[in-house]
């Protein structure tokens, strides 16, 4: 357990539904990421926060997908409309930067979207 | 353009067997590798991180290399176990990015057998 979690672990919806996606971080990690994984690849970049304000937003992160990190805190991630391309393994990571430049990220245990 | 290549796509070995898992990457400028574990279903979890001036790290039965001249990294395991079966993904960071994004690999894809 790495200390960031993430739910839920699995979400099963119909094409066309909205879904949300919560992670939790390390408490003191200021920095939040967004992965998405698909069967046979390594995470690919979707978005990350500094505190509450998002500073980058990968190609990838289409109109229907917005994050959010209100407090600084949590952090939820919704997909609108959904498309069964979007079938994948969402992972979030939080770091600490300013302590470590090696910016090390502990990544969440994932959740799983299947949509139908 | 950065990018990280593994070699092999996926494994087979015997219980107790040593293995080797091969990175390449075109990452510049460069601050760190790692290698990351991934069960099944799970999150990746980090084995080991090295920067430029490191050429070995261990953490166990897993032994990481770095060779930052040539670009590649190697990740060696030990008397495997069953427990070890997974994904290695190498992942690494360029040098100077307040992003701190990272590049990963595709991963392989360990299998031990009793």
């Amino acid at each position: 357990d790495t200390g960031v979690s993430q739910n839920p672990r699995h979400k099963i919806t119909k094409r066309g539904q909205n879904v949300t996606f919560r992670c939790d971080p390390i408490s003191e990690h200021n920095r939040l990421y967004w992965y998405r994984q698909t069967l046979g690849q390594g995470p690919e970049f979707l978005t990350y926060f500094q505190n509450e304000a998002q500073l980058e937003k990968s190609r990838l992160l289409s109109d229907r997908f917005s994050a959010e990190r209100p407090k600084g805190s949590f952090s939820t991630l919704e997909i609108q409309r959904t498309e069964q391309g979007d079938s994948a393994m969402y992972l979030c990571a939080s770091s600490l930067i300013g302590v470590s430049r090696n910016n090390e990220q502990f990544f969440g245990p994932g959740t799983r979207l299947t949509v139908l | 353009k950065n990018q990280v290549e593994q070699s092999p796509q996926s494994l087979i070995i015997l219980e107790g067997k040593n293995c080797t898992l091969q990175c390449n990457y075109t990452v510049s400028p460069f601050s760190n590798l790692r290698w990351y574990k991934q069960d099944t279903g799970r999150g990746p979890v980090s084995l080991t991180i090295m920067t430029f001036s490191e050429n070995t790290k261990s953490n166990g039965r897993y032994t990481a290399t770095l060779d930052a001249d040539t670009k590649q990294s190697s990740l060696h395991i030990t008397a495997s176990q069953l427990s070890d079966s997974a994904s290695y993904i190498c992942v690494v960071s360029d040098r100077g990015s307040t992003l701190g994004r990272l590049y990963f690999g595709r991963g392989t894809q360990l299998t031990v057998w009793p």
